[in-house]
């Protein structure tokens, strides 16, 4: 079936460790996009790829990588100079032009102790 | 994108009709307005969007004013599985490809509490 898988859904990770986390589709959207939530707040983006080899900073991009050599891959590198790195991370996914709907993955839950 | 305004959190009685209201007064002409829903540690759902005509699809409402100013989404039979947040966002769409343009803004939401 399409769609667009998270991995892992928890992942713990020491303070000062580079942490990355995995985001696929399979259903050949141009653009992906990668948001943060933090309890009771909505979702602020972090970077968005319209296209492969191309993306650009949301909102909160400091202290936080990404790459986008495949379509259907766009990885998010949390690294140690994230201040507070503990939070769900979101991944999504659409058309470009995004004529209907995102399609968003089902989160991935880091904890940094 | 433009910037909308959401009540922070709204309930109703299963059964009823839920209205969720949304405010996008300095919207333009080639921005849509895009509701999607989050239940739980989940990631968020689309629900429907529009331009200017009201539009309705298998699970909401959408109704926008004339002015494009405002707009609200109805659930017509609330049940306890809609209980979510709520999303509101307005955002150009279609085949115009403007340099960032593409990318999606969420802000608070409304949480949507419906009782039994």
């Amino acid at each position: 079936d399409g769609g667009i898988t998270q991995s892992p859904k928890y992942l713990f990770r020491k303070e000062g460790q580079n942490v990355t986390l995995s985001c696929e589709q399979n259903l050949n959207h141009d653009a992906m996009y990668w948001y943060r939530q933090d309890p009771g707040q909505g979702l602020r983006l972090i970077y968005y790829s319209q296209i492969v080899n191309d993306f650009q900073k949301g909102d909160i991009a400091e202290g936080y990588s990404v790459s986008r050599e495949k379509k259907e891959s766009f990885p998010l590198t949390v690294t140690s100079a994230q201040k507070n790195p503990t939070a769900f991370y979101l991944c999504a996914s659409s058309t470009r032009p995004l004529n209907t709907e995102a399609f968003f993955g089902q989160g991935t839950r880091l904890t940094v102790v | 994108d433009a910037k909308t305004t959401q009540p922070p959190s709204m309930d109703c009685a299963e059964g009823r009709a839920a209205n969720l209201p949304c405010n996008h007064s300095t919207i333009s002409g080639n921005e849509y307005v895009y509701w999607y829903r989050q239940i739980h540690s989940q990631g968020p759902q689309y629900i429907i969007h529009g331009l200017k005509n009201n539009e309705t699809n298998e699970m909401a409402s959408l109704i926008i004013t004339e002015d494009r100013k405002s707009s609200t989404l109805i659930l017509p039979h609330a049940t306890l599985r809609d209980t979510a947040v709520y999303y509101c966002i307005v955002r150009v769409a279609g085949p115009f490809i403007i340099q960032g343009a593409q990318k999606l803004v969420f802000g608070q939401g409304t949480r949507l509490t419906i009782n039994p």
